[in-house]
């Protein structure tokens, strides 16, 4: 079975300055699609990233990218010019390529912006 | 475009009383999930749903079921409520093309006293 771990509980980080979440999995496939999810105070989760495995290339969003070691099965998330409004949850998440999308989630990360 | 919406947002059951958590999309996707969230954790999958009248279990399906008569509609049933119940519920839905994003509802904060 698949494996996500979030071995940082908490963050913080000053504002507009730059924050890595670390996100480790496992997993005996080749093929699978990562993720990045944010849950603000709302509840709401909101998709802040994704990588598919058989891109080398590590995916970017605005101030969003991240850093996928495929062979070290390591997928952190870097957040550049940190805002207030980044702070929440933040959840990396596994699943398979093909089919139903099963998300396998990590434990989150919460991320406190200091003004 | 409403997207996903759950109902209720909030729930008091008390031990051994039944419920049924909404679920409705208007996005005609194929697949459809229930997740629970646990205080400080992450969400694990109970139920999901690859069309109407498919349904099969996720990580945690033991207390709770589920149906599908509709592509937009797919409600979870809880027969007994028990405390290890309380938690937060999601329901997400997603196309069957590809690997698409998932699109999640805004969770049912269910509490079984």
């Amino acid at each position: 079975a698949q494996t996500v771990t979030q071995s940082q509980p908490e963050m913080s980080v000053q504002e507009a300055e730059t924050v890595t979440l670390s996100c480790t999995y496992d997993t005996s496939e080749s093929d699978y699609y990562l993720f990045w999810y944010k849950q603000p105070p709302s509840r709401q989760m909101i998709l802040v990233i994704r990588q598919e495995a058989y891109k080398q290339q590590n995916a970017t969003e605005n101030r969003f990218s991240v850093n996928f070691q495929k062979a070290a099965k390591s997928f952190s998330l870097k957040i550049s010019d940190s805002q207030l409004g980044d702070a929440a949850m933040y959840f990396c998440a596994y699943s398979r390529p093909l089919g139903a999308q099963k998300l396998v989630f990590g434990q989150g990360t919460r991320l406190t912006i200091n003004p | 475009n409403a997207g996903v919406t759950q109902t209720p947002k909030f729930r008091i059951l008390k031990i051994g009383q039944s419920m049924t958590l909404q679920c409705t999309q208007d996005m005609n996707h194929n697949y459809m999930y229930w997740y629970r969230q646990d205080p400080g954790m992450g969400l694990k999958l109970i139920y999901y749903s690859v069309g109407a009248g498919i349904t099969d279990k996720g990580e945690v399906p033991n207390g709770y079921n589920v149906s599908r008569s509709t592509t937009e509609d797919f409600p979870l049933r809880l027969e007994l409520a028990a405390p290890s119940q309380t938690s937060v519920y999601f329901c997400a839905s997603s196309y069957a093309q590809m690997n698409t994003e998932a699109f999640f509802g805004q969770g049912t904060r269910l509490t079984v006293v």
